[in-house]
């Protein structure tokens, strides 16, 4: 049973646009919600994280937008650069459930 | 501070032969998951321990096992290999020190290839 479900898989953007990844989920009980970002040969590292008591979570260029009622939230990129090009997962946790992930979508953003 | 070290980088097994993956937490951080990465299946969990104790188990079979020492430092072995088991194993690390799982800090994992 996949909690996460995660789009799109991959993900071509020209520099300067907006990159748009979301994910959706099914446990009720998830209260917490981080994205990670992978490089090609490391683990993945955290990139920011949104609880659902605010809709909206910014850091920088990164952007978590979150709807507590359609179980679904998203990561913007904005400005995307050449160096954002990775791998992006979602996750969710809460109660005892452990960190479950989404599949992933691979970024590529082109000059 | 150090990261999450994970010894070996890469594994190269064959069939039916058991292996023991290792994983160094960052100093301080009492809690220990373990990860397996696969292209088809993503990030899957495996288990999490706290304290030398495993708080939590994902559905994997007996085959997966891990423990704990006294100091953080986490083993995991996976015995009777199957071709199956092939993948990226990745161990993270967190304070733990209120909620289950959050911050984790991922180690850059050990590449277990089965022949």
């Amino acid at each position: 049973q996949q909690q996460v479900k995660q789009s799109p898989q991959s993900l071509i953007v020209q520099k300067g646009g907006i990159s748009i990844i979301n994910c959706a989920y099914e446990n009720t009980a998830f209260d917490y919600f981080p994205w990670y970002q992978q490089f090609p040969g490391k683990g993945p590292a955290l990139l920011i994280a949104i609880r659902p008591d605010v809709s909206e979570k910014k850091e920088g260029r990164f952007t978590i937008s979150f709807n507590k009622s359609a179980k679904q939230f998203s990561l913007h990129i904005m400005d995307s650069q050449p160096g954002d090009s990775d791998t992006y997962f979602c996750a969710a946790s809460g109660g005892n459930t452990p960190l479950v992930f989404g599949k992933g979508t691979r970024l590529s953003v082109i000059a | 501070k150090a990261g999450v070290t994970q010894t070996p980088r890469y594994l190269i097994k064959t069939r039916g032969q058991q292996v023991t993956l290792s994983c160094s937490p960052i100093s301080g951080h009492r809690s220990v998951s373990w990860y397996q990465q696969t292209p088809g299946q993503g990030l899957q969990f495996l288990f999490e321990y706290f304290s030398e104790t495993q708080r939590n188990k994902g559905n994997f079979p007996g085959r997966f096992s891990g423990r704990q020492f006294s100091n953080s430092r986490s083993e995991m072995n996976v015995s009777t290999l199957e071709l199956g088991d092939s993948a990226l194993y990745l161990c993270a690390s967190s304070l733990a020190g209120g909620r289950l799982n959050e911050k984790l800090f991922f180690g850059s994992g050990t590449q277990l290839s089965v022949l």
